[in-house]
């Protein structure tokens, strides 16, 4: 059972246009959602996050947008860069039990080629 | 300022083997998740310990595989009696008391290989 889905297992996008990476998620229960970065043979590393009581949030070049309604947010990345080039995770969690347990998509691989 | 260590990097064992990976969390943080990426899949959680105790272990296997996080020292996680099917990127994380998922951090992954 996916409770995190990412339907997309690849994108390839043009440096300086905008990448769009979508997930899903099926868990009613998740308030706090996250997008991970992850080069090859290294740890996930954390890009940007979003409570369940907002529906945007922006850091720099990375926006994610969470529409609870339809259980589903995305990463939003402009303009995109060459080093941006790598599989992100979607997650989520369920921060009511007082601590967290990730539940991740299985990722989408992002190529931007130069 | 170092980071969540794992090591090894690189485990081979043989089947029926054991495997021992260790993990020490970020200065500071008293939390520490396991978690495993099989080929073509995403991370699944496995464990949640504090110092000396399992909070949560209803990602782990039920049989052969244990993890414990003592007053001292590194995190371990150990897979006894291995399979094939146990070949995949174990990745620990640790979190400070009382954070929010992004606080915590991943290290670079345990790549166990088993033949």
């Amino acid at each position: 059972d996916q409770q995190v889905k990412q339907n997309s297992p690849s994108l390839s996008v043009q440096e300086g246009r905008i990448s769009i990476l979508n997930c899903d998620y099926t868990n009613s229960m998740f308030d706090y959602f996250l997008w991970y970065k992850k080069y090859p043979a290294e740890g996930p590393t954390f890009l940007i996050s979003i409570s369940s009581i907002k529906d945007k949030n922006e850091d720099g070049r990375f926006t994610v947008f969470l529409n609870k309604s339809a259980k589903h947010l995305s990463l939003h990345i402009v303009p995109s860069q060459p080093g941006d080039s790598a599989v992100y995770f979607c997650a989520a969690s369920d921060t009511t039990g007082g601590y967290q347990k990730v539940t991740f998509g299985i990722g989408t691989k992002l190529q931007v080629i130069p | 300022n170092a980071g969540v260590m794992q090591n090894p990097r690189h485990l081979v064992r043989r089947r029926g083997q054991e495997a021992r990976l260790r993990c020490s969390p970020m200065k500071g943080h008293s939390h520490v998740y396991w978690y495993r990426q099989l080929p073509e899949e995403g991370l699944k959680f496995m464990v949640y310990l504090q110092k000396e105790n399992i909070i949560d272990e209803s990602g782990m296997p039920k049989e052969r595989f244990s993890a414990e996080f003592p007053k001292e020292g590194p995190s371990i996680l150990r897979i006894q009696q291995v399979v094939r099917g146990d070949s995949a990127a174990y990745f620990c994380a640790s979190s400070p008391i009382l954070s929010l998922p992004s606080e915590a951090f991943f290290g670079q992954g345990t790549r166990l290989t088993v033949v």
